[in-house]
């Protein structure tokens, strides 16, 4: 299992563009989530989603949409990039075990985004 | 959500334990302690979790304290590999959002 990979490793945008941030995992994880990470800080919820077709808003939505198509994909999309949404992404999966399991979250590697 | 509070940061040698305190004082009957680590440049990754009782897997040791408003994590051995911000998490039982903290900055001497 390649287990939650995400794309690309580094990007640099200028203000004002778009893009979208790719994740992928493959172990038929039915959650997944978004969350960001600022220098020295914990890491804030974006977005999750407890399923195809199915998303919810995080702590920090503005600025993002997600869509949640097929089990395996949750792409997170930045329409008119700010200075402010300079920092890390992490791509994550679970999947939920009822109430008493553990309910791990597996964490992709990231991705560096700056905005200039 | 009932909040964590741990330190900024610690040190330790190479080899020796280490203790983690985490201070969970509104922590709620329903509330799972949960660990998770974030090794540089990296995402994070879970590391062991309880309700009540200790728990000890191939990573760490979790000690909770009777009245479950404090805990600590326990490297027994630890290594530089071990080197990573720690976080504190509480998780309501079936909730699926982890709140993360600052957590604490572990420096591993050699």
């Amino acid at each position: 299992n390649a287990g939650v990979t995400q794309t690309p490793k580094f990007r640099i945008l200028k203000i004002g563009q778009s893009m979208t941030l790719q994740c992928a995992q493959d172990m038929n994880h039915n959650y997944m989530y978004w969350y960001r990470q600022d220098p020295g800080m914990g890491l804030k919820l974006i977005y999750y989603s407890v399923g195809a077709g199915i998303t919810d808003k995080g702590e920090v939505p503005n600025g993002y949409n997600v869509s949640r198509s097929t089990t395996e994909d949750f792409p997170l999309r930045l329409e008119l990039a700010a200075p402010s949404q300079t920092s890390v992404y992490f791509c994550a999966s679970s999947y939920f075990q009822g109430v008493s399991g553990n309910n791990e979250q597996f964490f992709g590697p990231g991705t560096r985004l700056t905005v200039l | 959500d009932a909040k964590t509070t741990q330190p900024n940061s610690m040190e330790s040698n190479e080899e020796e334990p280490v203790h983690l305190p985490c201070n969970h004082s509104t922590i709620s009957g329903t509330d799972y302690i949960h660990w998770y680590r974030q090794l540089p440049s990296q995402g994070p990754e879970y590391v062991i979790h309880g309700l009540t009782s200790n728990v000890n897997n191939r990573m760490a040791s979790l000690a909770i304290a009777e009245d479950r408003k404090s805990s600590t994590l326990i490297l027994h051995r630890a290594t530089l590999r071990d080197a990573a911000v720690y976080y504190c998490i509480l998780n309501r039982q079936g909730a699926q959002k982890l709140v993360f903290g600052q957590g604490t900055r572990l420096t591993i001497n050699p």
